[in-house]
């Protein structure tokens, strides 16, 4: 069954690099978001991106977030510059067009030291 | 903003027991997703609902999307020790509005 993947499964950081997550959804799928979980939390929403474009963002997803689907395959997640709070877990996630359900990745936990 | 409330919060059961949990909302959604989460992974699709009164099975899963559409219910039956993780409900409010709104987990614990 096709899934989400993610990589890497674990990226350390020191606080004002740069980072790049990376994705690659199902392969047919239209609709691609981000979310992320924070330790012992519940996951929360960052962006939606549809047709090549931000559809969607939440307050979290400030100037110092960018995503981009720079292939057919690939979609990703760069922090410019990471502070610690975001340190979490990141998910991406993807859908078919005309259905509701997003599928997960297994997510990146990025610590930032 | 719109906020989801699960409860319990965490459940200790042993095994063969059915399980029962709920999320609540202040406000509507259209469509409720349930999710379960192990340590470490992403969430897992289970079930999908559409419609209010809605009652849906996948194998020993069963949710209800409540007729007022601010509640969702889901059911495990004769609980087996890969039951154990964390369940999520998940709000969506409109088509188009696409992001999920996720509730604070219920944490399944199997007592051997």
């Amino acid at each position: 069954e096709p899934e989400v993947t993610q990589t890497p499964s674990h990226q350390v950081t020191q606080m004002g690099q740069e980072v790049i997550l990376r994705c690659v959804p199902i392969s047919n799928h239209l609709y691609f978001y981000w979310y992320r979980q924070i330790l012992g939390q519940k996951v929360e929403f960052l962006v939606s991106f549809y047709n090549n474009e931000i559809s969607e963002k939440s307050e979290i997803f400030d100037d110092q977030f960018s995503v981009e689907r720079p292939d057919g395959s690939n979609f990703t997640l760069k922090i410019r510059s990471t502070k610690l709070e975001d340190s979490a877990m990141y998910f991406c996630a993807s859908k078919p067009g005309q259905t509701y359900e997003q599928y997960f990745g297994p997510g990146t936990r990025l610590t930032v030291t | 903003g719109q906020q989801l409330n699960q409860s319990p919060q965490s459940m200790f059961i042993q095994e063969g027991e059915d399980v029962s949990m709920n999320c609540t909302s202040s406000s509507i959604f259209n469509t409720w997703l349930w999710y379960k989460q192990d340590p470490g992974e992403g969430p897992v699709l289970l079930i999908a609902l559409y419609k209010a009164g809605e009652l849906t099975s996948n194998g020993r899963l069963t949710a209800q999307f409540g007729i007022t559409r601010k509640d969702s219910f889901l059911n495990i039956s004769a609980s087996i020790p890969s039951d154990v993780g964390i369940y999520f409900c998940a709000g969506l409010t409109t088509f188009g509005n696409e992001k999920l709104t996720f509730g604070t987990g219920t944490r399944l614990t199997i007592i051997p």
